[in-house]
């Protein structure tokens, strides 16, 4: 059965730093990896999609790998800012044959100005 | 377009009652989705629809629970009868396959307390 993990729980770091956020995951049979984000009495809002035969995917600040073999992902986030205050979750999916996303517990992320 | 609108915002009901939330997906959207998100199990998917069929119920925890997904333009999540556990956090979401990042749009959710 797939568990999805995400370290730390929560996070706060000072304006303009860069950082890291883990995701794992037990089974790494997936078809695909997603990064969402969550603001507080939200709904999610998806990031980064990266195929499991990709490596990485890149938007704007935010860059999102994938080491299938390792079953890691980590979302990199450059220069952060108080706006990008919020919960981070990342989900997988298992195979093409299924539209079923299993969702890490997210990491809580507090930029402070 | 408005996005994935979910009904009502806040809901809170006796034990015992019939609780029915309420989704209207994106439009042109050819899957559905609802979510379940508490502090102890996380975001947990109950079931998905593919052009208003249910495809994987799986996730549904019990008989009390039942989706129905009538015509693409909205979909119900019945709970007949609530019970204390059944408090959560309702997401409904909706996509169209093809469109990366395959096109996933949540709602805003729907809180439920059962008292």
């Amino acid at each position: 059965k797939q568990e999805v993990t995400q370290i730390p729980a929560a996070l706060s770091v000072p304006e303009g730093e860069n950082l890291v956020l883990n995701c794992s995951f037990t089974d790494s049979a997936i078809y695909n990896l997603q990064w969402f984000r969550q603001d507080p009495g939200k709904g999610l809002t998806s990031l980064l999609l990266i195929q499991s035969s990709q490596r990485e995917q890149t938007s704007g600040r935010l860059n999102a790998s994938l080491d299938k073999s390792s079953g890691r992902s980590t979302l990199y986030i450059a220069a952060s800012q108080p706006g990008d205050s919020a919960t981070y979750l990342c989900a997988v999916r298992q195979t093409s044959g299924t539209y079923k996303y299993i969702f890490g517990t997210g990491t809580r992320l507090k930029v402070l100005a | 377009d408005a996005g994935v609108i979910q009904s009502p915002r806040h809901e809170v009901t006796e034990m015992g009652q019939e609780v029915t939330l309420r989704c209207k997906p994106i439009s042109g959207h050819d899957y559905l989705f609802w979510y379940r998100q508490t502090m102890m199990r996380g975001l947990e998917l109950l079931i998905y629809f593919n052009n208003n069929v249910p495809i994987d119920d799986s996730g549904m925890p019990e008989d009390r629970f039942s989706a129905k997904m009538p015509n693409a333009s909205f979909s119900t999540l019945k709970i007949q009868p609530s019970e204390p556990r059944d408090s959560a956090v309702y997401f409904c979401a909706s996509s169209l396959v093809g469109r990366g990042p395959e096109g996933y749009t949540f709602g805003s959710g729907t809180r439920l307390t059962v008292v």
